[in-house]
């Protein structure tokens, strides 16, 4: 069966800092798909990255940077010099990537406050 | 990208009464689905919404608590039916795009939250 996991329910960090969040996944395809959202107070989910199951490239987008490892099944997300716009619920998602591509399977999702 | 508009953007209902709640997509989709999520908690898929055929339903969920409509390739509506306060959540709902032979994309529309009183 597929499974997230994101570890961390909250975290709180001050502004400037680094912060990683964690997300472990589990599933047999051997053909998927792993995303990453953002989820803030108003509620809509923000889409940030999506990575296929053959492409293990890391990937940096300003001070965002994603590392996904397949040997450890994680796909861990890093935000550089956090700022308090960053504070929101993180999701991690995974998807069957032979058909039903929008079917996601979604982590409990990490709580990020950002303090000035 | 896709782009979806979700309606209501919230609502606040009598607990018993049904409350519909609409999706349309900006291109055509073969594939639209329906999430909640309760308070605190992470997104979990309902059902997904076949074009010209009964929606699928996840375990857990039922037709008759949460019937679909899927005229076309770009709209859908999620109904919740006989409503009870544990039916307050957000509902979204997702296209998925591809994007090329082997890459796609999730989208989600603005969610519906809804409060049962």
């Amino acid at each position: 069966a597929q499974k997230v996991t994101q570890a961390q329910t909250e975290i709180s960090v001050v502004e400037k800092e680094d912060v990683t969040l964690d997300c472990v996944y589990e599933t047999r395809d051997t053909t998927y798909y792993l995303f990453w959202y953002k989820q803030p107070p108003s509620g809509e989910l923000v889409f940030l990255i999506r990575r296929n199951s053959f492409d293990e490239q890391n990937e940096i987008s300003g001070r965002y940077s994603w590392n996904f490892q397949k040997s450890t099944s994680s796909f861990n997300f890093t935000i550089t010099a956090s700022q308090v716009v960053d504070s929101a619920v993180y999701f991690c998602a995974l998807s069957d990537g032979s058909s039903n591509t929008g079917k996601l399977i979604f982590g409990q999702g990490t709580t990020l406050q950002v303090k000035p | 990208s896709a782009v979806i508009s979700q309606k209501p953007s919230r609502d606040i209902c009598q607990r018993g009464t049904s409350l519909t709640i609409q999706c349309q997509v900006d291109s055509q989709v073969t594939m639209m689905f329906w999430y909640r999520q309760q308070p605190g908690q992470s997104l979990t898929l309902i059902a997904t919404a076949n074009q010209g055929s009964e929606a699928t339903y996840e375990s857990g969920f039922v037709i008759d608590k949460f019937p679909i409509s899927r005229p076309n390739l770009t709209f859908s509506t999620l109904t919740v039916s006989n409503m009870s306060p544990e039916d307050s959540s957000i509902y979204l709902c997702s296209v998925d795009q591809r994007q090329g032979a082997r890459d796609t994309e999730a989208f989600f529309g603005q969610g519906t939250r809804l409060t049962v009183v």
